[in-house]
């Protein structure tokens, strides 16, 4: 059985700070990566899907990077806004889509 | 172009009855999946259907069936519903290759009494 984690659970920032979460996963039997962003009352919105060891994705403020080897993902966002407030998803994709239980940003102005 | 449109949006049933959720998919995907999020936990996977087949299945008792028709769209089905099968439900369509990213519904939450 994959488990995925996610670490913190919630983080709470100002305006302007930088701030990163990590997913950590099994690396055996890994076809890919993603990270969803989902806001409260919306759906989850797909960020990234990375499948090489050492791929990096970024939009705009968001990045992430994958390490494979040793089973962990990073997601940094840059400046925070406000609008970046919302639970963001790791998920491993082994045969199936595995998710981690998120964490939960809240950004104050 | 639509997005994934999952209906109804609320349900509330009881113990003991059964309930259909419905999907469409976006517009060129071919693959459905349904998931089942519970309060503080991340989405768990129930199966995913490509092809009018259930191609995967997660860790989910017989009580949860599903079907795609051949337009890919695919209905959710829980027979013998317990309290504990109160969730937010969600559809998710894709290519179906993994290194694709899933593209989600607004979810149908259901309440049991």
């Amino acid at each position: 059985i994959l488990n995925v984690e996610q670490s913190p659970q919630s983080l709470h920032v100002q305006e302007g700070d930088s701030t990163n979460f990590t997913c950590s996963f099994p690396s055996s039997n890994f076809y890919a990566l993603h990270w969803y962003r989902w806001e409260t009352a919306k759906s989850p919105e797909a960020l990234f899907v990375m499948t090489l060891n050492g791929d990096e994705k970024k939009k705009g403020r968001i990045s992430a990077t994958l390490n494979t080897k040793e089973g962990y993902s990073y997601l940094y966002i840059k400046g925070s806004q406000p609008e970046d407030s919302a639970t963001y998803l790791c998920a491993a994709n082994t045969d199936k889509l595995i998710f981690g239980t998120g964490t939960r940003l809240q950004v104050f102005p | 172009d639509a997005g994934v449109t999952q209906s109804p949006t609320h349900l509330i049933k009881t113990r003991g009855q059964q309930v259909t959720l419905r999907c469409s998919p976006k517009s060129g995907h071919d693959t459905v999946s349904w998931y089942q999020q519970a309060l503080g936990q991340g989405p768990q996977f129930i199966f995913q259907y490509y092809e009018e087949e259930e191609r995967q299945r997660g860790n989910f008792p017989d009580r949860f069936s599903g079907h795609q028709f051949p337009n890919y769209s695919s209905e959710l089905n829980v027979n013998a519903l317990l309290l504990g099968d109160s969730a937010l439900y969600l559809c998710a369509s894709s290519s179906g290759q993994p290194n694709q990213p899933q593209h989600f519904g607004d979810g149908t939450r259901l309440s049991i009494l």
